[in-house]
């Protein structure tokens, strides 16, 4: 049963066009990340926060932002996107910074043409 | 370099015959984490195994920290078992997840 609810699934845009993902957890997790999955299936962390503080922000470009508005929301905005921004954007939750077990969504795919 | 390796890159079996996924990492290990992800499918949790064996139906994770390495068994796979196979480890309390490349499994008929 989903319990990390993502919008939207699927997005294509153009290059310079701003772009936002939207995560929304209803397991009462304190804790939500968003990852990047490639091409080629890797997944490489973007951001995590744990009760609406950042707490990871990993070297991704500026035009990325993270937005929390409380611990069950973090939301995902792109600036000017670049072709290389074509992916999978999986957002996650978990108890705790060191979080047993993350939780998933969907997934948001993007595309930049 | 990478911290975790996984191995094969791809399996493909036929139906009934058992899968034997390898997760390989060069860091110390907090946590050991194995999630499904079917195609076009978010990841889901199935393992959380830092160390020894645990098992769960036809799944069995078995994790040697000192061999630095996790596997995951599958025995008597079915075609719904297909998709990418994920590993991924913490290696502090408070450090980041990080991830294998996937082994992506496809079961035939």
């Amino acid at each position: 049963e989903t319990a990390v609810f993502q919008t939207p699934n699927y997005h294509v845009t153009q290059v310079g066009n701003e772009v936002s993902f939207n995560c929304k957890q209803t397991l009462g997790h304190d804790t939500m990340y968003w990852y990047k999955q490639d091409s080629k299936k890797l997944l490489k962390i973007m951001f995590s926060y744990n009760n609406k503080q950042l707490i990871v922000n990993e070297t991704v470009p500026r035009r990325f932002s993270p937005q929390s508005s409380d611990k069950a929301h973090l939301n995902l905005r792109i600036k000017s996107v670049e072709p290389e921004d074509s992916a999978v954007y999986l957002c996650a939750s978990s108890f705790g910074i060191s979080g047993n077990t993350l939780y998933f969504g969907e997934g948001s795919r993007l595309i930049v043409v | 370099g990478q911290q975790v390796q996984q191995s094969p890159t791809s399996l493909v079996l036929q139906e009934g015959e058992n899968a034997e996924l390898q997760c390989n990492f060069s860091t110390s290990l907090n946590s050991m984490q194995w999630f499904y992800q079917r195609p076009g499918g978010s990841l889901i949790s199935v393992f959380y195994n830092p160390s020894g064996t645990k098992q769960s139906g036809r799944l069995t994770s078995t994790t040697v920290i000192k061999e630095r390495r996790s596997s995951l068994h599958i025995s008597s796979s079915q075609i719904t078992d297909s998709g990418t196979y994920l590993c991924a480890l913490r290696g502090s309390a408070l450090g980041r997840l990080h991830f294998g490349a996937g082994t992506q499994l496809i079961v035939i008929p």
